[in-house]
């Protein structure tokens, strides 16, 4: 079974303060990866698109992918109250088609 | 506005009973699918389709079925509904599947809270 894992958390970080969220994975062949952010009650939203080894920046977000280590994160920087959601990790990966799958979510509480 | 618009929000109905969900987005991407999200279990996929009737089954297909007749439609189709199906279900389409761009991430619907007694 091919698999995106995260912790479930939730965590729990002061406002201002970096959250990280992690992700791992078990295929190699995934190529590529999303996070999503999901508000209670709403429909996940894409917030952050990586490709390639390293860090990818948007604002005050930053994903970084390591293939070796098959691990990947998302870093928000200047947590906001606003930022309190659950964050889904998912991996694309070239098998027939391009597949997606999604982790089972990390949820952030940032405390004001 | 650029959306994937599912009906309904919500339903309830009895074991058997065939619903259709509807599924539909302005957007004239390529891709679409169906997922279920469950508590603990993530959103997992039942249904995808590449293109105008070119659909395959995902990793939780048992019970449903879709169709793609038009490229902005995809309805989920659930012929005899029973109450292990009680889940939240969302409708997602992206533009592509190349796997290297943004392109590829999902626009979701609203999601429809289905309850089976």
């Amino acid at each position: 079974q091919k698999e995106v894992e995260q912790n479930s958390g939730p965590l729990s970080v002061p406002e201002g303060a970096i959250a990280s969220l992690n992700c791992t994975y078990s295929d190699r062949g995934s190529q590529s990866f999303f996070w999503y952010r999901q508000y209670s009650g709403k429909s996940p939203e894409l917030i952050m698109f990586i490709y390639s080894n390293g860090d990818k920046e948007d604002g005050r977000f930053t994903a970084q992918l390591n293939k070796a280590s098959q691990y990947v994160s998302l870093l928000i920087r200047d947590s906001q109250p606003s930022d309190s959601a659950t964050y889904l990790c998912a991996g694309m990966n070239s098998g027939g088609y391009q597949k997606v799958t999604f982790g089972t979510g990390t949820k952030l509480q940032v405390i004001p | 506005e650029a959306q994937v618009t599912q009906n309904p929000r919500y339903l309830i109905t009895v074991t058997g009973k065939k619903l259709t969900v509807t599924c539909s987005q302005n957007m004239n991407h390529e891709y679409m699918s169906w997922y279920r999200q469950d508590p603990g279990l993530g959103l997992r996929q039942i249904y995808y389709s590449m293109n105008v009737e070119v659909t395959d089954k995902g990793d939780v297909p048992e019970g449903y079925k879709v169709s793609r007749k038009e490229k902005r439609n995809f309805p989920l189709i659930l012929e005899s509904p029973s109450p292990n199906q009680t889940s939240l279900y969302f409708c997602a389409s992206s533009l592509s599947w190349t796997g290297r761009g943004y392109d590829d991430g999902y626009t979701f619907g609203s999601g429809t809270r289905l309850t089976v007694v």
